[in-house]
């Protein structure tokens, strides 16, 4: 089955920018979905559709996606968003396939 | 405001089917309701995809899963049923059902930690 990518982790300063990408052959031809998953809850959706952000998301969330790789930003980081941070996509109208999460630290 | 909430066995042996229900509000499964879909993450693991059912009892399931899974529902009940066959130790996960929406998991139930051991 086609498979995503993620780093296993990322640190950002506490004010500064993070990036968290996620790459695969099929992510060029598809729409990407960000889930942030904080210790001992269930995941939340922050971006759809590559950089659509639903109600209530801060706007320091972006998502992007360009040839084979999505990038969820996020601004101004704050201890808050520290997190697992997981992609989805749908690689065909059977499957769907997640990115294996990266853990955001905050320093 | 959608909610969605696992009910079901904590623990169960190996050989031994899973039966979940995610009982659900805030919308039906009817024309323009969208589907409930069924996420599993093992403990430290990533999330996995195990299926989807859509108002018109249209049901995809993830091939890794195809053969021992079951996705059901009950319309008038607002309820999901999720059926796993010959469960292992492996199986052990959390289990959440999701509200699908034009390809993305807007909602999410609270998870269920269903343990397989013998």
């Amino acid at each position: 089955s086609s498979e995503v990518t993620q780093p296993v982790s990322v640190s950002v300063a506490l004010g500064q920018t993070a990036s968290i990408t996620c790459g695969g052959d099929t992510i060029g031809t598809k729409r990407v979905h960000w889930y942030q998953q904080r210790p001992g809850q269930a995941p939340v959706l922050v971006i759809y559709r590559d950089d659509k952000r639903p109600s209530g998301i801060p706007e320091r969330f972006s998502g992007s996606s360009s040839g084979n790789t999505a990038t969820l930003t996020i601004s101004r980081a704050q201890p808050g968003d520290e997190a697992d941070y997981h992609c989805q996509v749908w690689v065909s109208t059977t499957e769907v396939v997640f990115g294996g999460g990266t853990k955001l630290t905050v320093l | 405001q959608i909610t969605l909430k696992e009910s079901g066995p904590t623990q169960l042996k190996p050989t031994q089917t899973l039966t979940l229900t995610c009982t659900f509000s805030g919308f039906s499964l009817t024309p323009g309701g969208g589907g409930v879909g069924w996420v599993r993450q093992p403990p430290e693991k990533a999330l996995e995809w195990l299926g989807v059912i859509y108002w018109d009892e249209d049901k995809r399931y993830s091939p890794s899963f195809r053969s021992r899974l079951t996705i059901t529902k009950d319309t008038s009940k607002n309820q999901v049923v999720l059926s796993v066959t010959d469960m292992d130790t492996v199986d052990t996960a959390t289990y959440y059902c999701v509200h699908v929406d034009v390809g993305t998991f807007d909602s999410w139930g609270q998870g269920m930690l269903v343990s397989v051991s013998s």
